[in-house]
């Protein structure tokens, strides 16, 4: 199975920040990645498809990038909304699977 | 308005069996990738399982064997059979959908329901 391994566990930020969090693929996954959002006692919610395809209505400070291995989602200016556990999940090959989650506080 | 919808969570024994329903509205299962979606409580997201619309199914290496997902097109709703249960598998099952075209990534979740495996 692909393990997807996100940094870091945690971050501390302030709104207006720049935040980068990062999901590395223990093998190519070419860009079938996608990001989630999920705030707390509520459902995730689709960010980002193919690794950086921004999904309708979802705010343009989010961004992905990456291929291969290594991809980062990047919040160009976090918003007090912003604060939540964000999740990459690939859909190369099954078994599906999910990052560890990075939690945004 | 699509909305997903799943029901059948309850405290159960380990060794036990348990069957998860999913009948959401907007849309039609068969038409769509279904997908089940756990996690346990303070953790992360676990894909469980999926069935595609043309009735391919895939499962987690977790519950290969004791899980299966199923479809019942008359009555619009997906099933998961959950079959010697384990602690581990305490969870909120999240029942989903994917887009249109069908893609493994999730679009639309149901609210959950809780499966409590314990003595």
């Amino acid at each position: 199975a692909i393990q997807l391994t996100q940094s870091p566990s945690s971050l501390s930020a302030s709104v207006g920040d720049r935040v980068t969090i990062t999901c590395r693929a223990s093998q190519g996954i070419s860009t079938t990645l996608a990001w989630y959002q999920q705030k707390p006692g509520k459902t995730p919610k689709l960010l980002i498809c193919d690794a950086s395809s921004l999904e309708s209505g979802v705010p343009s400070r989010f961004s992905g990038s990456g291929s291969g291995t290594d991809f980062t989602l990047t919040i160009s200016s976090l918003q007090p909304e912003d604060f939540a556990t964000y999740y990459c999940q690939q859909f190369n090959s099954y078994p599906l699977t999910f990052g560890g989650g990075t939690k945004v506080e | 308005e699509v909305q997903v919808v799943e029901s059948g969570g309850v405290l159960v024994q380990p060794g036990g069996s348990l069957r998860l329903s999913c009948a959401p509205s907007g849309f039609t299962v068969s038409d769509n990738y279904m997908t089940w979606v756990r996690q346990a409580p303070g953790k992360g997201l676990e894909w469980v399982s999926d069935i595609y619309s043309g009735g391919s199914a895939y499962y987690a290496d977790s519950v290969k064997g004791r899980f299966t997902i199923s479809r019942d097109n008359s009555k619009n709703t997906v099933y998961l059979q959950m079959s010697s249960l384990r602690a581990e598998d305490t969870a909120v099952y999240y029942c989903a959908r994917g887009p249109t075209p069908p893609r493994p990534i999730v679009v639309y979740w149901g609210q959950g329901t809780l499966v409590t495996v314990s003595t």
